[in-house]
């Protein structure tokens, strides 16, 4: 149980587009999620939190009006990378908690990524 | 959340058990332990948490010290397929703060 989809698993763009990446919790539902960016030979760095039925909140410089993220239901939460430019290609890996209210007892559960690369 | 210290980078040989460590001295009493390892190019994957018991599942064992200012993971029998970068973090929060972690090498 607790599996997170993220799609697609891989993307190339061209510089000036936008990229939707879509995060799905599968067998559970999904309050908050969470979106994480991974630059090569370095940690996953957290880039905002996904909120449910309301606006996400982003992490210190991290871009609101470049990364757009819409919550619409309690399993899905979707990353748009607006204007894309090459210094945007990095691994972008989705989180959630099972359940509406996670206790620090809960795992977090992680989509497989989504590799970008803006030419 | 806690910081934790992590060694760089570890060596196993297949089919023994691998001892990873974790500092985490300034760890509060409501911070869990928590382990993820993430293979290359995939999403991190849950391995185990605790508070202040050891802990046991079918993929590892978690040692927590009494103090609870260091933990180790052990991986019983270590596969090649067991290479990764393993996180050791400290949870006060609902997201899940990474640092550097351990890559452990299985070794043929």
């Amino acid at each position: 149980g607790a599996v997170v989809s993220q799609h697609p698993s891989w993307v190339i763009c061209k510089s000036g587009t936008s990229v939707k990446i879509e995060c799905r919790s599968l067998d559970f539902q999904a309050t908050t999620m969470f979106w994480y960016r991974q630059f090569p030979k370095q940690s996953l760095m957290l880039m905002a939190t996904s909120n449910e039925g309301s606006k996400a909140t982003y992490e210190q410089g991290v871009e609101k009006d470049k990364f757009l993220i819409n919550h619409a239901s309690l399993t899905l939460s979707t990353l748009t990378v607006t204007s894309a430019h090459p210094e945007d290609s990095s691994f972008y890996i989705c989180s959630a908690y099972p359940g509406t209210a996670p206790s620090y007892n809960s795992p977090l559960h992680f989509g497989n990524g989504t590799r970008l690369t803006v030419t | 959340d806690a910081k934790t210290t992590q060694p760089t980078s570890m060596d196993c040989a297949e089919g023994r058990a691998a001892n990873l460590p974790c500092n985490h001295s300034t760890i509060s009493g409501n911070e869990y332990v928590y382990w993820y390892r993430q293979i290359h190019s995939q999403g991190p994957q849950y391995i185990i948490h605790g508070l202040k018991n050891n802990e046991t599942n079918e993929m590892a064992s978690l040692i927590i010290t009494e103090d609870r200012k260091s933990s180790t993971l052990i991986l019983p029998h270590a596969t090649l397929r067991d290479t990764a970068v393993y996180y050791c973090i400290v949870n006060s929060a609902r997201q899940l703060t990474f640092g550097s972690g351990t890559q452990l090498t299985v070794l043929p």
